[in-house]
């Protein structure tokens, strides 16, 4: 069965440092990954996706295969970075979304 | 252009009671969705319809069934509620073609006593 792990459930740091927020996945085949977010009172939106290899608000994510790893990354934080944050693997047959438990990022002034 | 609409935002059901979760979107998408968050749990599948006239269970179906009425319409009835159906209900449409992005309603925060 496919599994979506985000072991953080809190991660605060202050504006200008960095930001790693960690996903892991299981799954057997060719996995398309994706991190969602939702910024307070506004509903749940894609952030980015790995197939597009893009960069979104000055976050990006690499897959790295061998480590079954999803991490997203932001070299320097904002304040209106503060959200919290879904890493999402889709099911190829239903093309429905597994979530992780997310990860709340708190971006101190 | 409104993307995914839900109705109601708030409920509170009394354990028994029956009720329907309307969802509805208009970017003429094919795939819709319905999904329920609990606290440290994310989001999990309830159903799923790839096409109009086609629904299919997800993770997590017992105790609610759903309907899509038409390509817009995908809705979600709780027969007889429980406790344990407390949570927020969020509705998604997607396109099976492209980027396969989803994109989710607002959410309906239901209480069960």
């Amino acid at each position: 069965a496919q599994r979506v792990t985000q072991p953080e459930k809190l991660l605060s740091v202050f504006k200008g440092a960095p930001v790693e927020l960690k996903c892991n996945y299981s799954y057997s085949g060719s996995p398309e990954l994706f991190w969602y977010v939702q910024y307070s009172r506004q509903r749940l939106q894609l952030l980015l996706r790995h197939i597009s290899r893009e960069s979104i608000k000055g976050f990006t994510a690499d897959l790295n295969k061998g480590e079954t790893s999803f991490h997203l990354k932001k070299p320097f934080a904002q304040e209106e970075d503060s959200a919290m944050y879904y890493c999402a693997l889709m099911d190829t047959g239903r093309r429905a979304l597994t979530f992780g438990s997310g990860t709340r990022l708190q971006v101190q002034p | 252009n409104a993307g995914v609409t839900q109705t109601p935002k708030f409920q509170v059901l009394k354990t028994g009671q029956s009720m329907t979760l309307q969802c509805a979107q208009d970017m003429n998408h094919n795939s819709m969705y319905w999904y329920r968050q609990d606290p440290g749990m994310g989001l999990r599948l309830i159903y799923y319809s790839a096409s109009e006239g086609t629904t299919d269970k997800g993770e997590v179906p017992n105790g609610y069934n759903v309907s899509r009425l038409n390509k817009r319409e995908f809705s979600l009835r709780l027969e007889s509620a429980a406790p344990s159906q407390t949570s927020v209900y969020f509705c998604a449409s997607s396109d099976r073609g492209g980027s396969y992005e989803q994109y989710f309603g607002p959410g309906t925060r239901l209480t069960v006593t």
